[in-house]
């Protein structure tokens, strides 16, 4: 079974700054995909960004970056330019290309954002 | 608006009283999941569903139910809530074409079994 771990339960960043959030994940699959869904305190789940396995190329969107070591099992989060909304809980999910039924997700990690 | 649409958003009930939660989608979504967040657990996933007629355990079904008896609805239901399903509830949905896009959440349901 696929499992998804994040080692840092909450992060803190000044305004402005860059920040990092970690994610590893264990599989046997080589076919699959990774995702970065942003939890504010509304609750509503919200994607962030999505990478696919076959990729090399790592994605972007906007101040939101991954860094995907394919090799290393490590699929992490880079928040440039941090604002003060993008104070949240962020979680990293796993989904399987074969049998794609769910995600599987890590603990999260409280991301507190300071002006 | 495309969206998946959770009632309530909150609930307390006592143990052993039977409860639904309702989950509706207007994407005309094949896939559709329930997840149950916990502190320190992330989400699980605890029922799935492909499409109508066709549903199936997740990692955590103990004490739950579903059906899905049309495409858009995909209700959760408590025959007898214990209190350690105590937690935030979720309902996903997701195109079988575009599920690498992910899925997408209902607003949660926070339950609270006393």
């Amino acid at each position: 079974a696929q499992t998804v771990t994040q080692s840092q339960p909450e992060m803190s960043v000044q305004e402005a700054e860059t920040v990092t959030l970690s994610c590893t994940y264990d599989t046997s699959e080589s076919d699959y995909y990774l995702f970065w869904y942003k939890q504010p305190p509304s609750r509503q789940m919200i994607l962030v960004i999505r990478q696919e396995a076959y990729k090399q190329q790592n994605a972007t969107e906007n101040r939101f970056s991954v860094n995907f070591q394919k090799a290393a099992k490590s699929f992490s989060l880079k928040i440039s330019d941090s604002q003060l909304g993008d104070a949240a809980m962020y979680f990293c999910a796993y989904r399987s290309g074969q049998y794609g039924n769910k995600l599987v997700f890590g603990a999260g990690t409280i991301l507190r954002v300071k002006s | 608006e495309a969206q998946v649409t959770q009632n309530p958003r909150y609930l307390i009930t006592v143990t052993g009283k039977k409860l639904t939660v309702t989950c509706s989608q207007n994407m005309n979504h094949e896939y559709m999941s329930w997840y149950r967040q916990d502190p320190g657990l992330g989400l699980r996933q605890i029922y799935y569903s492909m499409n109508v007629e066709v549903t199936d355990k997740g990692d955590v079904p103990e004490g739950y139910k579903v059906s899905r008896k049309e495409k858009r609805n995909f209700p959760l239901i408590l025959e007898s809530p214990s209190p350690n399903q105590t937690s935030l509830y979720f309902c996903a949905s997701a195109s079988s074409t575009q599920i690498n896009y992910g899925y997408t959440f209902g607003s949660g349901t926070r339950l609270t079994v006393v």
